[in-house]
């Protein structure tokens, strides 16, 4: 069984640019969710998806949007960066019942200078 | 009023002992509770998943939930120098978000 893995590990970007993290989901689970972790503070839920579609989005502004393709790999973009989007970025994979929990990847590191 | 609210820490103990990490939380629709543990600079892993009130065990990991206090924990019993990360307790209904606290980091000293 794979687990889930997400690439790049890490990335530096400047403010204003754009960027693309991608995640590929462990073998069978349908469901993606993508989190944002600042420096020592727990994950904070972005977005999820399922069967290709948005189900579910947090308290994030529109420059983060999402994609999940037929094979459940899911890609989080964020446009125009600011200094605040430097974070760990973790992908999270999951069966859709509600009594699944998820579970992470290792996450990107972004920093934004 | 954060959902989740925890302890940052942090918290030191000497191998051996007992730990006990605490999670409060305020909504009251949560049924499905977590605690993660994470290593400096990587993806937080599954410790301990339970359903509504009671104890789980695995191990030297005892997790305790009481929804009549809105009160989770987690107990670590021997503490080795390897448990030494930061846990992270998350809680959830249905299919929805994990809420996750700041997470406590603990160090084990040998």
């Amino acid at each position: 069984e794979t687990g889930v893995t997400q690439s790049p590990t890490h990335l530096i970007k400047t403010r204003g640019q754009q960027v693309t993290l991608r995640c590929s989901s462990q073998s069978g689970h349908n469901t993606v969710s993508w989190y944002q972790q600042a420096l020592g503070q727990g994950p904070q839920f972005i977005f999820q998806y399922y069967r290709e579609e948005e189900n579910g989005r947090g308290n994030f502004p529109p420059r983060f949007s999402g994609l999940q393709f037929p094979n459940y790999s899911s890609e989080l973009n964020v446009n125009a960066l600011e200094l605040d989007d430097s974070a760990l970025y973790l992908c999270a994979s999951s069966l859709p019942s509600g009594q699944e929990t998820q579970y992470f990847g290792p996450g990107t590191r972004l920093l934004v200078l | 009023q954060k959902e989740v609210e925890q302890d940052p820490g942090p918290l030191s103990v000497p191998e051996g002992a007992i730990v006990s990490l605490n999670c409060t939380y305020s909504n009251s629709a949560f049924q499905y509770f977590m605690w993660y543990r994470q290593y400096s600079r990587k993806g937080p892993e599954l410790l301990m998943y339970t359903y509504s009130s009671g104890n789980k065990e695995d191990g030297r990991f005892t997790a305790q939930v009481d929804k009549s206090s809105k009160y989770i924990s987690l107990f670590i019993r021997d503490s080795q120098p390897s448990d030494s990360a930061t846990y992270l307790c998350a809680s959830k209904w249905g299919a929805q978000k994990l809420v996750f606290g700041q997470g406590t980091r603990l160090t084990i000293n040998p």
